[in-house]
């Protein structure tokens, strides 16, 4: 059983850039979540896909925020207009319906 | 308000002890779920153990327990026998509205404990 995956792993950018981080889902799992994880705190989310269906994006912490899930498969998280206060681990989680949420190994993102 | 609290940023633990991670919670939803995860300096969120609020039976998986205490609110981690390994960060976890497909299904998290094995 494959788990979940994140590319790339780490990402140093510059600010004004946009960058965009891919996750990768447990193949049978139809929901797939997004969070955002600072320094020294726990993981807050950011947005949940049901198959390709965005069902919570209230969370997105800026319109600089987007997230798609065409295919209903893998999932794409852009940042727009990157600023330093963007660093930070982007973690993607995938789950069956309701059940539990496992986690990929995050993206590392700094922002200069 | 905060919904998790993990009031222990660290504790150092002698190898082969038990250790206990407290986490309070608060929520007025009647379902809801409770989730430990460890996160190893890797970076990856490992899910550990889980407990439904209807669960009257303490969820138990392998050297993992969790003592689930409904009226305070509350949802320790119990390692038993502690290992060098069990090095990591601990975090508690809740998602509301479990059964009635209300909440946004994402998980709340605290702030977390260091937890540090000693030889």
């Amino acid at each position: 059983d494959t788990g979940v995956s994140q590319n790339p792993r780490h990402k140093i950018t510059k600010r004004g850039q946009n960058v965009t981080f891919r996750c990768d889902p447990i193949s049978e799992h139809n929901r797939l979540y997004w969070y955002r994880q600072t320094l020294g705190q726990g993981p807050e989310f950011l947005t949940y896909f049901q198959n390709e269906a965005q069902l919570e994006k209230s969370r997105l912490l800026s319109d600089r925020f987007s997230a798609e899930r065409p295919k209903g498969s893998f999932s794409t998280l852009e940042i727009q207009r990157t600023e330093q206060g963007d660093s930070a681990m982007y973690l993607c989680a995938s789950s069956r319906d309701q059940e539990t949420q496992y986690f990929g190994p995050g993206t590392r993102l700094l922002v200069l | 308000a905060q919904k998790i609290t993990q009031t222990q940023p660290g504790m150092f633990v002698q190898e082969k002890e038990a250790v206990t991670l407290d986490c309070t919670y608060d929520t007025s939803d009647q379902s809801y779920g409770l989730f430990w995860y460890k996160q190893p300096s890797s970076g990856e969120m490992i899910f550990l153990i889980y407990q439904g609020s209807y669960d009257e039976q303490n969820a138990t998986e392998g050297r993992y327990s969790l003592n689930f205490q409904k009226a305070r609110k509350s949802a320790n981690l119990v390692i038993s026998a502690s290992q060098l390994g069990d090095s990591a960060m601990y975090f508690c976890a809740m998602r509301e509205g479990l059964y009635s497909g209300g909440g946004a299904d994402g998980l709340t998290f605290g702030k977390g404990t260091h937890l540090i094995i000693q030889p």
